[in-house]
């Protein structure tokens, strides 16, 4: 298994633009979640979904889209992207089951807006 | 999710157990203690979780004192491939993580 795979694995934006950052798993696992952490903090969850047609709002979902028509992807999108959105984004999936829940994360896209 | 407190950096020896401690004086009963590490610049890794009792895995060891407010990862012979940012974290199973700061090891060759 290749786990949990993201790209692009960098990218730069100019202000206003926007882009697709994207997840795949193949655990079949029935949640994924979208995390970014900023230089020398923890992660914070942006969206997560618990199965395919079914997504959610984290802590800080403002600026991002979500969707989830499939089990294996679970694609982050940045419509008009702000200095603010400069972070490292990490996609994850788990199933849960007998109360507890093992997140497993892929590498990570590293974004900056200039 | 209840707050969790770990001193901020701690170096260990290589070859030595390394320690990791976390304060959860609030933990609710039915809130499992899970550990996590971050390697530089890479996604989080899960070392291992327990609710009331110790657990041991091919990576680490976990200890949970009698009253679960407390506990202590142990790395048993730390490595320089050990050096991450360790993360202990409260969670009910359910599917939301909250991250906070960590703990930064450093091993010292």
């Amino acid at each position: 298994n290749a786990g949990v795979t993201q790209t692009p694995k960098f990218r730069i934006l100019k202000i206003g633009q926007s882009m697709t950052l994207q997840c795949t798993q193949d655990m079949n696992h029935n949640y994924m979640y979208w995390y970014r952490q900023d230089p020398g903090m923890g992660l914070k969850l942006i969206y997560y979904s618990v199965g395919a047609g079914i997504t959610d709002k984290g802590e800080v979902p403002n600026g991002y889209n979500v969707s989830r028509s499939t089990t294996e992807d679970f694609p982050l999108r940045l419509e008009l992207a702000a200095p603010s959105q400069t972070s490292v984004y990490f996609c994850a999936s788990s199933y849960p089951g007998q109360g507890t829940d093992t997140q497993y994360f892929g590498p990570g896209t590293r974004l900056t807006v200039l | 999710d209840a707050k969790t407190t770990q001193p901020p950096s701690m170096d260990c020896a290589e070859g030595r157990a390394a320690n990791l401690p976390c304060n959860h004086s609030t933990i609710s009963g039915n809130e499992y203690v899970y550990w996590y590490r971050q390697i530089h610049s890479q996604g989080p890794q899960y070392i291992i979780h327990g609710l009331k009792n110790n657990e041991t895995n091919e990576m680490a060891s976990l200890i949970i004192t009698e009253d679960r407010k407390s506990s202590t990862l142990i790395l048993p012979h730390a490595t320089l491939r050990d050096t991450a940012v360790y993360y202990c974290i409260l969670n009910f199973g359910n599917e939301k993580l909250t991250f906070g700061t960590g703990t930064r090891l450093t091993i010292i060759p």
